[in-house]
């Protein structure tokens, strides 16, 4: 299985700060890259597929880059409606996997 | 807009069979390109990936579940179904339907979730 690694495991920001989210992957994954963000007791929630196309609908605070083995989920600005847990997720090979998350909390 | 909703038993005696249903409104599970897949969370952990299964009659599965996961479409009544044989509490989870893209492969589309618990 393709582990996923995120970094780092939580973080505390100011509304408006710049946050930077990193997925790194066991193996290569090419651009096989997508972004969740999911709030207490809901469903995630797309953000990002094929490491840098916005869902529809989504912000465009939030943006995803990167290729291969290391990928970077971006909220410019943050809200308040974006304290979260993000996840990435890798759809390269099967079993599809998640990273453990990335609780983004107010400072 | 499509729907997603989950539902069968909140409790499942260990060793017995856990039996979800997800029940899609808002267009034909039948109908486009899509794959139809579980996931799951256990409280206060990430998410794993359970399987799916493609509208033309395919089903993959995560391999360390495989030997006691099926999941099946019932396209007269528009629902996915799990079933997961043999449970112990490490089954206990939040379970999720959703529709995946069958090119990028993301799952735009979820059910709220249900809670199982595995428990005697």
């Amino acid at each position: 299985d393709i582990q996923m690694t995120q970094s780092p495991t939580s973080l505390s920001a100011s509304v408006g700060d710049r946050v930077t989210i990193t997925c790194r992957a066991s193996q290569t994954i090419s651009k096989y890259l997508n972004w969740y963000q999911q709030k207490p007791g809901k469903a995630p929630k797309l953000l990002i597929y094929a490491t840098s196309s916005l869902q529809s609908g989504v912000p465009s605070r939030f943006s995803g880059s990167g290729t291969g083995t290391d990928f970077t989920l971006t909220i410019s600005s943050p809200q308040p409606e974006d304290f979260a847990t993000y996840y990435c997720q890798q759809t390269y090979s099967i079993p599809w996997t998640f990273g453990q998350g990335t609780k983004v909390e107010i400072k | 807009q499509v729907q997603l909703q989950e539902s069968g038993p909140g409790l499942v005696r260990p060793s017995q069979t856990l039996s979800l249903t997800c029940t899609v409104s808002g267009g034909s599970i039948s109908s486009g390109s899509f794959y139809w897949s579980w996931i799951r969370q256990p409280a206060g952990k990430g998410l794993e990936w359970i399987g799916r299964f493609y509208t033309g009659g395919s089903a993959s599965y995560n391999p360390s579940l495989k030997s006691r996961v099926t999941i099946s479409l019932d396209t007269s009544k528009n629902q996915l179904s799990l079933k997961l044989t043999s449970v112990t509490a490490a089954d206990t989870a939040v379970y999720y339907c959703a529709r995946e893209e069958t090119y990028s492969n993301y799952c735009d589309y979820w059910g709220q979730g249900t809670l199982v618990t595995v428990s005697s």
